[in-house]
């Protein structure tokens, strides 16, 4: 079973920034934060991934609080091509048994 | 310059009948997964192989049987299909672990439906 808890959809107008919640209260201290998207009839896509400290990329912005509990996925300014399933996952890197496992997701409606 | 490719992306066959997906990656990777996700999106892993050696095999029935005559690709090979088999079947690939933090790259599916 995922090891995460999302908000089923989110709506976020176009231009607005998008921000994601994920619970994982139950996370180990090797554990990473990964999230990715699927946008409709596509393969996931990677976004960005962390441990404790926030990330940035091209694509967006990782804030995890100082416990690891929770985080937040930022997209900073969504367009309508951000509309998508976000999966928030977390798992121990470099472990090649390791199950990465898929949770329902967010479904993101950006709206024009 | 595609990543990771599969064929065919569509598949539509009758029960009964035995099938193959395939999939090649041009990533260098060591490591190939198979997901299935169905009709209620959930996306579940099926096999991870890492340089040709079979490290996942999660509770699939044994009609599936992946095959990887190379560490750039890893086909699948269904018997006996069944209607529950129709799905989108994803192919995804990674450094891990020989590189650490390296993200899942995925196909864009195949989707199989059964008759």
């Amino acid at each position: 079973d995922a090891k995460t808890t999302q908000p089923p959809s989110m709506d976020c107008a176009e231009g607005r920034a998008a921000n994601l919640p994920c619970n994982h209260s139950t996370i180990s201290g090797n554990e990473y934060v990964y999230w990715y998207r699927q946008i409709h009839s596509q393969g996931p896509q990677y976004i960005i991934h962390g441990l404790k400290n926030n990330e940035t990329n091209e694509m967006a912005s990782l804030i995890i609080t100082e416990d690891r509990k929770s985080s937040t996925l930022i997209l900073p300014h969504a367009t309508l091509r951000d509309t998508a399933v976000y999966y928030c996952i977390v798992r121990v890197t470099g472990n090649r048994d390791d199950k990465i496992i898929f949770g329902k997701g967010t479904r993101l409606h950006i709206l024009p | 310059d595609t990543a990771v490719s599969q064929t065919p992306k569509y598949l539509v066959t009758q029960m009964g009948n035995d099938k193959s997906i395939k999939c090649e990656q041009n990533l260098g990777h060591d490591t190939m997964y198979w997901y299935k996700q169905d009709s209620k999106k959930f996306l579940k892993i099926m096999f991870s192989y890492n340089n040709k050696e079979l490290i996942i095999n999660e509770t699939v029935p044994n009609r599936f049987s992946p095959k990887s005559p190379d560490k750039a690709h890893l086909n699948l090979h269904i018997n006996s299909l069944e209607l529950g088999d129709s799905a989108v079947y994803f192919c995804a690939s990674s450094q891990e672990p020989r590189t650490l933090y390296s993200p899942l790259h995925f196909g864009n599916g195949t989707r199989l439906t059964v008759t």
